[in-house]
């Protein structure tokens, strides 16, 4: 498995946009970057992947270098809700054998007031 | 999507009882995963099931630890002789890979059951 590595903390006003970045130097080509976040008690909720695109949805859009080695999830205008664990995992979606997912400890975010 | 459901949200029980978790994918999806996250650490990778077949166990799935899909729909996550260590939040979630698009095998995590062994 590639591996992640992400801050352990960010603060991040609330309004503002919050980017949250992810380095996986180790990445594979057919490997994917997921992002996903945690808030306090609850289950991982998935926000958004790509492969080496950059990618936007309703919730974030997520910034890939043009060599992978690392990735910027942004949230374009920060609410109070947001406040949660943010991880990233690097996968390959597959149609055959199941590839074990790594989660780290993720990017605690503070959006503060 | 309906979303994945866990049955119960909390449990707590004395060392040595056995206890039983309850999953429900959401429907149609054929990958059901079982991982167990502790305070402060991001989940860890238990089990993982295509359709009823249990495809993969991780070490961390010791002999007390049994898990079944019977029917390629629900899955039972059950903890035989519960230790103190085995508090934590059991999480459960599904994908499909033969969804086709952007969201295939996108695994959807469910809320979690938080386990308390006293």
């Amino acid at each position: 498995d590639a591996k992640t590595t992400q801050p352990t903390s960010m603060d991040c006003a609330e309004g503002r946009a919050a980017n949250l970045p992810c380095n996986h130097s180790t990445i594979s080509g057919n490997e994917y970057v997921y992002w996903y976040r945690q808030i306090h008690s609850q289950g991982p909720q998935y926000i958004i992947h790509g492969l080496k695109n950059n990618e936007t949805n309703e919730m974030a859009s997520l910034i890939i270098t043009e060599d992978r080695k690392s990735s910027t999830l942004i949230l374009p205008h920060a609410t109070l809700r947001d406040t949660a664990v943010y991880y990233c995992i690097v996968r390959v979606p597959s149609s055959g054998g199941y590839q074990k997912v790594t989660f780290g400890t993720g990017t605690k975010l503070q959006v503060i007031p | 999507d309906t979303g994945v459901s866990q049955d119960p949200r909390h449990k707590i029980t004395k060392r040595g009882q056995n206890v039983t978790f309850r999953c429900d994918p959401i429907s149609e999806h054929n990958r059901l995963y079982w991982y167990r996250q502790t305070l402060g650490q991001g989940p860890e990778f238990l089990t993982y099931f295509q359709n009823e077949a249990q495809l993969e166990k991780s070490r961390l799935l010791s002999d007390r630890f049994s898990a079944e899909r019977p029917k390629g729909s629900f899955s039972t996550l059950e903890i035989q002789r519960t230790e103190q260590g085995d508090s934590a939040m059991y999480l459960c979630a599904s994908s499909s890979h033969l969804r086709q698009g952007r969201l295939r095998d996108t695994q959807y995590f469910g809320p979690g059951t938080r386990l308390t062994v006293l």
